[in-house]
């Protein structure tokens, strides 16, 4: 079964820093099927990048994704305060067809 | 842009079948490649996908839950539901619906379903 770990737990960083976030798979990630989303409380997530690197619509060019196989990376180049909440990755593929990591939250130092 | 939004029973005792329905407005849920999905969230884990659904009825469900789930699609209605059964407190979460194309890129906002005993 695919598990997604992510770190850090917690990133504790001031408005124009950046923010680097990990998402290490437990297998492949085929196809490069990796997507990143953020989450704000009383809200659905939003996706940022789908396919490990490409910016969903409307999505700030602050934000970018890289990696391939399994070990994948979000960074925010310059935060914003809208920036500050949960993000967590998702793949597609393996068994089960889609599996979610537990979070990283990025909180205001 | 399209929305999504759950609608459903915020109470379901143990041993029951939970029932959600998914209301696709700005689009509709017969246009495009797309599969609509259910995802769910207890408190303070992570988010666990349920299964898919495409307009043509054919589905996909997660491995861990597929001897209790069951979702259909009413293209008429603009709708896709889910019914979950023999529940219990584990089965107690937020409960998602969301369009999807390998990614998820619509989501509604959630619903909380508790099971209580």
């Amino acid at each position: 079964e695919m598990v997604l770990t992510q770190s850090p737990v917690t990133l504790s960083l001031s408005p124009g820093e950046r923010a680097t976030l990990s998402c290490r798979a437990s297998q492949s990630v085929s196809g490069g099927f990796l997507a990143w989303y953020q989450q704000k409380p009383g809200q659905g997530p939003r996706v940022l990048i789908y396919r490990a690197s490409s910016r969903a619509t409307g999505i700030p060019d602050r934000f970018s994704g890289s990696g391939s196989g399994t070990d994948f990376t979000l960074t925010i180049s310059r935060l914003e305060p809208e920036d500050f909440g949960v993000y967590f990755c998702q793949q597609y593929g393996n068994s089960p067809l889609f599996s979610f990591g537990p979070g990283t939250t990025v909180e205001m130092k | 842009q399209v929305q999504l939004q759950e609608s459903g029973p915020g109470l379901v005792k143990a041993s029951q079948t939970l029932s959600l329905t998914c209301t696709v407005s700005g689009g509709s849920i017969s246009s495009g490649s797309y599969y609509w999905s259910w995802i769910r969230q207890p408190a303070g884990k992570r988010l666990e996908w349920i299964g898919r659904i495409y307009i043509s009825g054919t589905t996909d469900y997660s491995p861990s839950l597929k001897s209790r789930v069951t979702m259909s699609v009413d293209t008429s209605k603009n709708q896709f539901s889910l019914k979950l059964t023999s529940v219990t407190a584990a089965d107690t979460a937020v409960y998602y619906c969301a369009r999807e194309q390998l990614w998820f890129d619509s989501w509604g906002q959630g619903t909380l379903v508790t099971v209580s005993s």
